[in-house]
Order: C-alpha cells, then sequence, then structure tokens
C-alpha cells in the first residue's frame, strides 16, 4: 500500500523569505502523480502543484515549485517570497497512475505553515 | 469561485434527523468523491462514483447514504447520525485522461455537526 509522510508538523517563515515543506512517499508503482494542496482556514482544498512521476523536470508554478526526487520518493514544495496569504494547512498528496478517474488520493497528515509580517 | 460548490456549507442536525448534502461540479468531469475530514485523521475518502456509478465505499457506515443522479450531481444522504460524524465533509472531482485528469479538484466543504 502506498504511504505518504509529512514529518513537518507546523513551519514558520517570515513574510517575502523562501520555505520548504518536505514530503516522502512509499509506492512500488512506476506510474503515479504527487500533489501539494493548500487548505487556508476557509477549509477549502486548493491545488497547489501537481507533478507526474514520468517527468523529471520539476514542476513550477510561479512562487511555487517541486523539487521530485523519485529514486528517494521525496517531493518537497518550496515557496518563495513568501506572502500572508500563504498561511495555511498543506497536504501532499500521491495518486495512482493506475485506474484512471477512479483512483483514490492518498494524503499526508499535513503542515501547518504560519507567515510572519 | 470554485467549479465544484458544496450546499450547505454548515448544517447542524440532530441525531433523529434526516438530511442531505448537495455537490455539484461545473468541470465536465466524469468522477465525484466525497471524503471525510475530521480533527484528528487524516482525509479519508468514502464513496467515489465513475460515470455515475459507484466504484468505491470504503466501509462506510450505512447511516451514509451517497447518491449520484448524473455525473454532474453527487449526493450524501445522512441519516441517525452520530456525534463523532461531526466533521467537514469534502466533495471532490476528476477528469477523463492524462495529467489533468487525475488531479482532483475539491469544493469548499459542508461543516458537519452532530447533536
Amino acid at each position: 500500500a502506498q504511504t505518504v509522510t509529512q514529518s513537518q508538523p507546523e513551519m514558520s517563515v517570515q513574510e517575502a523569505e523562501t520555505v520548504t515543506l518536505s514530503c516522502t512517499y512509499d509506492t512500488s508503482e512506476s506510474d503515479y502523480y504527487l500533489f501539494w494542496y493548500k487548505q487556508p482556514p476557509s477549509r477549502q482544498m486548493i491545488l497547489v502543484i501537481r507533478q507526474e512521476a514520468y517527468k523529471q523536470q520539476n514542476a513550477t508554478e510561479n512562487r511555487f515549485s517541486v523539487n521530485f526526487q523519485k529514486a528517494a520518493k521525496s517531493f518537497s514544495l518550496k515557496i518563495s517570497d513568501s506572502q500572508l496569504g500563504d498561511a495555511a494547512m498543506y497536504f501532499c498528496a500521491y495518486r495512482s497512475g493506475i485506474g484512471g478517474s477512479q483512483g483514490n488520493l492518498i494524503f499526508g497528515k499535513g503542515t501547518k505553515l504560519s507567515v510572519k509580517p | 469561485e470554485t467549479g465544484v460548490t458544496q450546499t450547505p456549507r454548515h448544517l447542524v442536525m440532530g441525531m433523529t434527523n434526516k438530511k442531505s448534502l448537495k455537490c455539484e461540479q461545473h468541470l465536465g468531469h466524469n468522477a465525484m468523491y466525497w471524503y471525510k475530514q475530521s480533527a484528528k485523521k487524516p482525509l479519508e475518502l468514502m464513496f467515489v462514483y465513475s460515470l455515475e456509478e459507484r466504484v468505491e465505499n470504503n466501509s462506510v457506515p450505512s447511516r451514509f447514504s451517497p447518491e449520484c443522479p448524473n455525473s454532474s450531481h453527487l449526493f450524501l444522504h445522512l441519516h441517525t447520525l452520530q456525534p463523532e460524524d461531526s466533521a467537514l465533509y469534502l466533495c471532490a472531482s476528476s477528469g477523463w485522461e492524462g495529467a489533468s485528469g487525475n488531479t482532483i479538484y475539491f469544493g469548499e466543504g459542508s461543516w458537519l455537526t452532530v447533536v
């Protein structure tokens, strides 16, 4: 069975600084997708960034980028130029590439990010 | 604005009541999901519907009854719930194929309190 581990329950960053959130996963599959979701106090789960396992190039979305290390099964999220609106719970998630639209998302327990002004 | 909308956003119900949560997706997706998020547990998948057919039921008690009348709508019917069922219920949807199809998009959630 696949597992996702986020070892940092809480992190803090100064506004405008850079922070990296860690995520490791375990799987025997070769075809899968990895995600970072953000859950602000409103509790809506918002997609931040997505990485296809078959792609070697790390995904980037504006201030958000990932460091995907497939062999090490590591998938960290870097937030550059942190803003107050980035404060939220961040969840790392795994989805198998098998099963099409029916495959389940497996979530880590989350990292609570605080941004200090 | 979200492509997945849930109503009501907040619901308080007694243990003997019958209520329903509604979800609608405007993304043209073919799969819909119910997740439960409670304070002390990671997100739990409850039900998956693909093309209006239930494809997964993760040992959810029968007091939760899903309904998917078409690919855009998903309901969660609630009856004789317990206080421990109080949680945030998240609806989600996903598309057909490719990387986009493998991305699950979530609604804003429905807060349920059972008294």
